[in-house]
């Protein structure tokens, strides 16, 4: 089982700011990543693919990079829509999807 | 604008079965190159896997619950469903039915509110 570490759980961050976020991979996925942002009662929204492809629509504050087993998500300047949790989620092994366990973005 | 909403008991007991439906609104199940599939969040947990079933009849089953997971299409319902059997505490979550095509990867377009199931006696 490839196993993905996600690092913060949590954090509280203000608009403006610059904010990252880390996944970890157990073993070697190459670019087989990506990047989603969930809200309650909402579609969820794939941010990026293949690790550093911004999705189409999305805002190019969101930017992806990484390969092998460490990738990073990150939004260059927090926007007030941009509070939710994020999840990365790798497909190396599809259809044995794994995610990370989540990073909640609170408002500070 | 296609919606999914899960529907099922919130408490099932150690050793029984668990069955989830998905009602799909706003659409077809019945589109080319869907995937319907399940996740789970344990409780202080990551998101789990659970798998799917495809239009096409093909289904993929997380290996850890294989054995106990069947899931399945009811198009005439519009609804697809997860049947886990001889459930225990371990399968306490918060349920989540989503769709996704593969779109340069797994690209989910519906998620639902998710239904929490406890599992005890």
């Amino acid at each position: 089982d490839i196993q993905m570490t996600q690092s913060p759980s949590s954090l509280s961050a203000s608009v403006g700011d610059r904010v990252t976020i880390t996944c970890r991979a157990s073993q070697d996925i190459r670019n087989d990543l990506g990047w989603y942002q969930l809200k309650p009662g909402k579609a969820p929204k794939r941010l990026i693919y293949s690790a550093s492809n911004l999705q189409s629509g999305v805002p190019s504050r969101f930017s992806g990079s990484g390969s092998g087993t460490e990738f990073t998500l990150t939004i260059s300047s927090l926007q007030p829509d941009d509070f939710a949790t994020y999840y990365c989620l790798q497909h190396n092994l599809y259809p044995r999807f794994t995610f990370g366990g989540g990073t909640k973005v609170e408002i500070k | 604008q296609v919606q999914l909403q899960e529907s099922g008991p919130g408490l099932v007991k150690p050793s029984q079965n668990l069955s989830l439906i998905c009602t799909v609104s706003g659409g077809s199940i019945d589109k080319s190159g869907y995937y319907w599939s399940w996740i789970r969040q344990l409780p202080g947990k990551g998101l789990e896997w659970i798998g799917y079933s495809h239009n096409t009849g093909s289904t993929y089953y997380n290996p850890s619950l294989k054995s106990r997971v069947t899931i399945s299409v009811d198009t005439s319902k519009n609804q697809f469903s997860l049947k886990l059997t001889s459930v225990t505490a371990a399968d306490t979550a918060q349920y989540f039915c989503a769709s996704y095509k593969w779109i340069r990867g797994p690209y989910f377009d519906n998620w639902g509110q998710g239904t929490l199931v406890a599992v005890s006696s």
